[in-house]
Order: C-alpha cells, then structure tokens, then sequence
C-alpha cells in the first residue's frame, strides 16, 4: 500500500511569507504526527492530531499551526516566516493514538531566503 | 523535561566490527522505545520497537537492541556492520504519562561504515 506522501518535496520562500504543507497518511491510518528536522537540533516535536483534534504539541511558536481533515489528511502552516524556519519537515503516520508504530514521509524541504 | 540522548555524534567502523549505540532517556515512568534508521535521501524506517516482555529486541537487517529498565537506557547493537549499514541512526521514545502519543527522538547518530 501507499506510504506517507508529503507535498510539496521542497520550497522556497522569502522571510516574512506564509507556507502550508501537506500530508497524506497512510489509508486508514488516523493518527498524524508532524516534526522539524534541522543539523543542529535534530528531530523535533511540533504537533499531532488524531480525528481531526490536535492531542498534543511541541514548543514552537504559535506562528506553527496546523490541522487534520476528516480523511485523516493534515496540513501544517508557518507563518510569518523566518531564517530559522528553514528544515525538514517530516509527517508520520499510525494506525491510532497510542503506542503504535510511526510511519514517515521523506519529508518537505523548507528554505527561508 | 522528557529527553532522549544519544551518546555518539559520529561513529567510524570498518565491516565487519561490532556496534553499539548508547540510547538513554530522562524518564523513570513506562515508556516505549525506538530505533529509526535514515538511508542517505530516503525517509526514516522503524529497525526496532520495544513495548514490553523480553528486553532483548531483534528488528530488521541484524540489529538488536536490549532495554534496561534500571539504568533508563535502550542501545542498539549490530554484531558485524556492512557497508550498507552507512546511515543516520535515531533513538526515539513515547514517556506514556504524557496526552497523546509524541516520539522523542535523539540528535542521532551519524555511522560511516568503510570498506
């Protein structure tokens, strides 16, 4: 069956501009987890939903949001971005909310210029 | 705070010599834990998972990993390495006293295996 599908793959984007990813999970799969990867902070929390409700959250700004479809599909939108804002974006998938093995996309490219 | 740490930054083998990454976590409650492993240009994929029972878990390709409870910590093993093993290697885990269920990874582990 079809992965995690992320689009787009990578972005370009001027400080100040707004982006909104995307995030397919894998069918019949609810549970939709996103994360920011960077060099120098690794692998980081932003948030996740499960029936289109956020359940938990990292710490990021608030300029981070994001949310879930009824087809389990979600987005995530920055805001006002900034430099920093530049990463990997990573969506992972599961069955359900709960102690469940996460599938992940290969992720959006995200630079901020 | 919940933390994961991951001892090695970059780890240089030869094939065929043995691994072992040090995965700890900052929790003493019941948690779930993970290694995922990240191909150059490819996405991240489970190698192993433990929840409960034995604390020896066997995952993909050879790698083991063995979960002790007293000592917060869960490393991964590999008896003999190959080439193929080159890659960015994450420790993730799920502290179950939180709402909902977030990974929590690592920095990871950078493993350069020469030929």
């Amino acid at each position: 069956k079809a992965g995690v599908t992320q689009t787009p793959r990578y972005l370009i984007k001027t400080r100040g501009q707004q982006v909104t990813l995307s995030c397919s999970p894998i069918s019949g799969h609810r549970s939709v987890s996103w994360y920011q990867q960077t060099p120098g902070q690794g692998l980081q929390f932003l948030f996740e939903y499960f029936s289109e409700t956020q359940r938990n959250k990292g710490n990021f700004p608030g300029r981070f949001s994001g949310r879930q479809f009824s087809n389990s599909r979600s987005e995530m939108n920055v805001s006002t971005l900034e430099l920093g804002d530049s990463a990997l974006y990573l969506c992972a998938s599961s069955l359900d909310i709960g102690q469940e093995e996460a599938f992940f996309g290969q992720g959006t490219r995200l630079t901020v210029v | 705070a919940q933390s994961v740490s991951q001892h090695n930054h970059h780890v240089i083998l030869s094939e065929a010599a043995s691994l072992e990454l040090g995965c700890n976590y900052s929790y003493g409650g019941t948690v779930n834990l993970f290694w995922y492993v990240q191909y150059p240009g490819q996405h991240l994929q489970l190698l192993l998972k433990y929840f409960s029972g034995d604390p020896l878990v066997k995952g993909i390709k050879g790698f083991e990993a063995e979960f002790i409870k007293s000592k917060f910590s869960f490393n991964l093993r590999k008896p003999s390495v190959q080439w193929s093993d080159t890659a960015e290697y994450f420790c993730a885990v799920i502290f179950l006293n939180q709402a909902g269920t977030a990974l929590i990874f690592g920095k990871g582990t950078t493993l350069s295996v020469s030929s």
